[in-house]
């Protein structure tokens, strides 16, 4: 059984398209995240909800919107795609107050044209 | 604000050989620290965690000690295997503040040759 999945695993598109990835974790976590990894594999928080509240927005343009519809899902929408969004995302999920050990999804990779 | 710093890569060694990964990190409060592993084409995996000063994490032959004194917490591997190679992150988590999200290091790209 997946413990974290992510669809798509990749999506290539046109820039000025509008574009969802979602989330989904069967482990009975209450936190859920988004990160971004660039081409240099460098990885950056850009989300964070507890039990469907928003309690981590980094400074990430407001085309990004998370939407979190219960606990286990956390789904990223991004609007007016553009070259530099170019990345893979990954969801992860942990348990607060069990030392905060995240498990990562496996990615989306996202190219746009 | 919080900060973790890797080691640059690639690290490239023969089969066998000692692997040590350096990572130091500032945090203001006192952190869980993390090594992640990424192979090639995959999601990130939990390589092991210390979540206290002195604490030693271990698996799969790896191992690192929190050590609050120099604020780092090197990855160390006695012999490693062709299998071994990935990209391996360092990665803090300040529970103090709330704040449960992961900070990284750029990663360090460890290739293994037979």
């Amino acid at each position: 059984d997946t413990a974290v999945s992510q669809t798509p695993k990749y999506l290539v598109t046109q820039m000025g398209n509008d574009k969802s990835i979602k989330c989904e974790q069967n482990l009975g976590h209450d936190t859920m995240y988004w990160y971004k990894q660039d081409s240099k594999k460098f990885l950056k928080i850009m989300f964070s909800y507890n039990n469907k509240e928003l309690i981590i927005n980094e400074t990430v343009p407001n085309r990004f919107s998370p939407k979190s519809p219960d606990k286990a899902h956390l789904n990223l929408h991004i609007n007016s795609l553009e070259l530099g969004d170019s990345a893979v995302y990954f969801c992860a999920s942990s348990l607060s107050g069990r030392g905060d050990t995240q498990y990562f999804g496996p990615g989306t990779r996202l190219t746009v044209l | 604000g919080d900060s973790v710093t890797q080691m640059e890569g690639p690290v490239t060694l023969s089969e066998e050989a000692f692997l040590t990964i350096n990572c130091t990190y500032t945090a203001t409060g006192y952190p869980s620290l993390f090594w992640y592993v990424q192979y090639p084409g995959e999601g990130l995996q939990l390589l092991l965690k210390a979540t206290k000063a002195d604490d030693k994490g271990s698996n799969k032959g790896f191992e690192a000690t929190y050590r609050k004194e120099t604020t780092s917490f090197h990855l160390e591997k006695g012999s490693v295997q062709v299998s071994d190679s990935a990209v391996y992150f360092c990665a803090l988590s300040e529970k103090s503040t709330g704040r449960r999200a992961l900070t990284f290091g750029s990663g360090t790209r460890l290739q293994v040759q037979p």
